[in-house]
């Protein structure tokens, strides 16, 4: 079975300050793996996803993850906040591309004037 | 890039009737859609998969005589919820595999309000 674990449901960061939400996963195959945001009210955007290959992934605007294979993580980074990041974000896994994702509970990321 | 909608984006009903939730894939076939179901400030949690022409299964603890879903072609399948009451009222979330990538794409999601 597969799961996803997010630390933190709720952070909180400055405007300009580094973002970091953390995802750690378990699965018994290499895993798929995957971040949305959600805005207030609205469906999911996909942000990234890795699947095999190079471990650093560039998603849109400006957010990065790094698959880390022997943390079984998958921490999400953007360099620097902008007020519009403020939504939740959803860490999840999956077996493959075609297998249904597994999420995980999510983080409200709060930016700070 | 691949759309899937969901329609209607919310709809209020009144308690113990059905309301059927769409979910289509505008530009491209999808064999297979998933339904989800989130809670309030609560993550997303599977409810059930369906595959064209045949039935849909579903996940532990997800009542089928309840969601009834129908995959009849390969763009279209329907989440019915049935004699719904008020703790049915959730975000319901569809996706379908396919398009470009042959990959999983989300739909903007359904509110279902029962009161």
């Amino acid at each position: 079975a597969q799961s996803v674990t997010q630390l933190g449901s709720h952070v909180s960061v400055s405007e300009g300050a580094l973002v970091l939400l953390r995802c750690n996963y378990s699965s018994s195959v290499p895993p798929y793996l995957f971040w949305y945001v959600q805005y207030p009210n609205q469906g999911l955007q996909l942000l990234l996803k890795y699947t095999t290959g190079a471990t650093l992934v560039k998603g849109i605007n400006g957010f990065e993850a790094e698959f880390k294979k022997s943390e079984t993580s998958f921490h999400l980074t953007k360099p620097s906040a902008h007020m519009s990041d403020a939504a939740e974000y959803f860490c999840a896994v999956s077996l493959s591309g075609n297998t249904p994702l597994v999420f995980g509970k999510g983080t409200r990321l709060s930016v700070i004037a | 890039g691949a759309v899937v909608s969901q329609h209607p984006s919310r709809v209020i009903c009144k308690s113990g009737t059905s309301v059927k939730i769409e979910c289509r894939s505008l530009d491209f076939q999808a064999t297979t859609m998933f339904w989800y179901r989130q809670f309030p400030k609560k993550s997303l949690m599977l409810m059930a998969t369906s595959n064209e022409g045949s039935k849909a299964t579903y996940e532990q603890g997800v009542e089928k005589d309840k969601f009834l879903i129908n995959h009849a072609s390969l763009t279209l399948s329907t989440l019915t919820v049935t004699s719904a009451h008020p703790e049915d009222s959730s975000f319901y979330i569809c996706s379908a595999l396919g398009g470009p990538g042959n990959t999983i794409y989300f739909g903007e999601g359904s509110w279902l309000t029962v009161v």
